[in-house]
């Protein structure tokens, strides 16, 4: 069964620092993949996905990620970060059977 | 505004209430879902609606019952719960399996 592990529970930044959120996938079969954030009190809003062609993805709020088939990695970065982006962030894959395979979250937070 | 909307927020019941929870969709979209989230535990995918048929159940306890009645509605009714069944039960709808998940911004349940 595929699994996806998001290696920090939380990750500390100071402001206006870049940061990166660490996401892997066990899976030897093609892939779709997603980044999902979700604000205090929120649903879930997707930042970028990956379903073919070029590795680096561009998502919104200046977030891109990059898949790395060979570490099965799917991590995501943004070069410098804000207040604004205090939320927690989900990885996710998805393969042929359709189902949504979830990481358990990393918690981003901005330090002023 | 995620075009999925799910009513109420929030919801207190006790472990003998009947109650149910809604979500609509207005954009199209041939799948719906609902998610659990609680706290420290990845997204639990609860049920799967593949053009108004159920098409996913993940052992989900019996005192959830789900309804699709069209393409736009889901419905999680809820009877006999128990205290661990609080947690945010999340909507979720996409044009097919294959594509990005919208989200609602669900509705956080308490059973005391």
């Amino acid at each position: 069964a595929q699994s996806v592990t998001q290696l920090d529970s939380q990750v500390p930044v100071f402001e206006e620092a870049p940061v990166e959120l660490r996401c892997n996938y066990s899976s030897s079969v093609s892939v779709y993949l997603f980044w999902y954030v979700q604000y205090p009190n929120q649903g879930l809003q997707l930042l970028l996905k990956y379903l073919s062609g070029s590795t680096l993805v561009k998502g919104i709020n200046g977030f891109e990620a990059e898949f790395n088939k060979s570490q099965t990695s799917f991590h995501l970065r943004k070069p410098s970060v804000h207040i604004s982006d205090t939320a927690e962030y989900f990885c996710a894959v998805s393969d042929s059977n359709y189902q949504l395979i979830w990481g358990a979250g990393t918690k981003l937070i901005i330090k002023p | 505004e995620t075009g999925v909307t799910q009513t109420p927020r929030h919801l207190v019941m006790g472990m003998t209430n009947k109650k149910s929870l809604k979500c609509e969709q207005h954009l199209g979209h041939n799948a719906m879902y609902w998610y659990k989230q609680s706290a420290k535990k990845p997204l639990e995918l609860m049920f799967v609606y593949s053009l108004e048929e159920r098409v996913e159940n993940n052992s989900v306890p019996s005192r959830f019952s789900p309804e699709c009645p069209n393409s736009s509605h889901l419905f999680l009714h809820l009877h006999t719960l128990q205290p661990e069944d609080s947690a945010l039960y999340l909507c979720a709808s996409s044009q097919d399996f294959s594509t990005e998940a919208f989200f609602g911004q669900g509705t956080r349940l308490t059973v005391v």
